[in-house]
């Protein structure tokens, strides 16, 4: 069956410019996860959804960072006036309850001039 | 909270020989599950293997096997037999097993390449 998938592959923005991230999590996964990737932190956990319940957000690292799921399903990242430290690889990942593997989508490149 | 150290930045095998990628953690939980994932360069974080902290027995798929010492919080990754295609970045995570959050935490990773 189809994977997680996101959207864009790639995004090259300029600096304080918003820019939206997509997630289609695999058809009747509950648990979606939004992890960064950087050169300088590693893999970091950022935002986590379960069902209906209020996600976590614990990982979010400034208020300029928000994320939303709409129907328990597709999730948008939403950065608001990116700076440089911004450019990171987005991973998304989902599972079907949340005792299961994640599995992980291709990942957004997002470069930040 | 949770640590994962890989202290292997990168590593180089030849083809057909075994390699072993090491991993320790720190946790006081006592449930808990371990992964590792390969990262190619295609971005995509593909599960290699899991183990349950509970289970004594190491887990084993195909060409890779874990040496999982709990009470060391050692979990090492074995290749054998490695194939071109291993060639990949290789991250060990941890995930608790109870609570509300299963978030991952990795380690920062080996580069793995595998010489013809």
């Amino acid at each position: 069956g189809a994977g997680v998938s996101q959207s864009p592959s790639n995004k090259v923005t300029e600096k304080g410019k918003d820019v939206e991230l997509r997630c289609d999590p695999i058809s009747g996964h509950t648990a979606l996860y939004w992890y960064r990737q950087s050169l300088g932190q590693g893999l970091e956990f950022l935002i986590y959804f379960q069902g209906n319940s209020a996600p976590d957000k614990s990982g979010l690292p400034s208020d300029r960072f928000s994320a939303e799921r709409t129907g328990g399903s597709v999730s948008t990242l939403t950065i608001q006036r990116t700076q440089q430290e911004d450019s990171a690889v987005y991973l998304c990942a989902s599972t079907p309850s949340v005792q299961e593997t994640q599995y992980f989508g291709p990942g957004t490149r997002l470069l930040v001039l | 909270a949770q640590t994962v150290t890989q202290s292997q930045p990168e590593m180089s095998v030849q083809e057909a020989e075994t390699v072993t990628l090491s991993c320790t953690y720190d946790t006081s939980e006592n449930n808990y599950y371990l992964f590792w994932y390969k990262q190619p360069p295609s971005r995509q974080m593909i599960l290699v293997i899991r183990q349950e902290a509970y289970k004594q027995q190491n887990a084993t798929e195909n060409r890779f096997s874990v040496n999982f010492q709990k009470a060391a919080k050692s979990f090492s990754l074995k290749i054998s037999d490695s194939q071109l295609g291993d060639t990949a970045m290789y991250f060990c995570a941890f995930r608790r097993g109870g609570g509300s959050n299963y978030k991952l935490t990795f380690g920062k990773g080996t580069l793995l390449t595998v010489n013809p």
